[in-house]
């Protein structure tokens, strides 16, 4: 049973860098053609794809977003960490993360999501 | 980018009614195109990915259709627990992009 799971704060301050990190079980990102990608949702809005990370380390960011993304992944852990820098009260959302099975970029299983409010 | 449109944005309908959602792809995308629903404060839900292949445990009122930039999600017998919001999503090329939803709520 795949399972995964957002953590990290709920609220930041403007200009401060935000990371987040999914914590999964049921799957390797040591598998071929196995991802995990981020999704961000502000409130009462449409849902925005991030950045994902394959299993053999090849990354792909969001282009609107690319410089203020980084994505890692930590296979004996079973993490992967996002960091976001000098957030802005704009990307206050509910941030997911999900799984990318290997036979296309679709999302199967998601995160729960952890909403982050950015304000001072 | 590839936008995705989404039309109705919110549709109002019974319990036992055909609906159809639709998402035009603002350039062709093959069938590389997925159908997620999304219940308030709740993560979405994969139906529907190759445009046409339901995911295991979808009902199967819940069909896809299309190819190219048209394309339908219909359910065929709404049923009260599919009062949700719906997004397409593109995975031709990257970046990655979802439709604006439609809001499905009960008449």
């Amino acid at each position: 049973q795949i399972t995964l799971k957002e953590s990290g704060p709920t609220l930041v301050k403007p200009t401060q860098t935000l990371t987040l990190t999914c914590t999964f079980s049921g799957f390797s990102l040591s598998t071929s053609g196995v991802g995990v990608g981020w999704i961000r949702q502000p409130p009462g809005k449409a849902l925005e794809w991030l950045v994902l990370i394959y299993w053999d380390d090849d990354k792909r960011y969001s282009p609107s977003l690319k410089s203020r993304l980084t994505i890692t992944k930590d296979t004996s852990k079973n993490q992967v960490v996002l960091t976001m820098t000098n957030m802005d009260p704009v990307d206050t959302a509910t941030y997911y993360c999900a799984h990318i099975p290997g036979y296309g970029d679709y999302f199967d299983y998601w995160g729960q999501g952890t909403l982050v409010t950015v304000s001072s | 980018d590839i936008q995705l449109t989404q039309s109705p944005s919110f549709l109002s309908a019974s319990v036992g009614d055909r609906v159809t959602i639709t998402c035009r792809a603002s350039q062709g995308i093959s069938s590389y195109l997925a159908w997620y629903q999304q219940e308030p404060g709740k993560a979405p839900k994969l139906l529907i990915y190759a445009a046409a292949t339901l995911q295991s445990g979808v009902p199967s009122r819940f069909s896809g259709s299309g190819s190219g930039t048209e394309f339908a999600l219909t359910i065929s017998s709404l049923q009260p627990e599919d009062f949700a919001t719906y997004y397409c999503q593109q995975l031709n090329s990257y970046p990655l992009t979802f439709g604006g939803g439609t809001k499905v709520e009960i008449k």
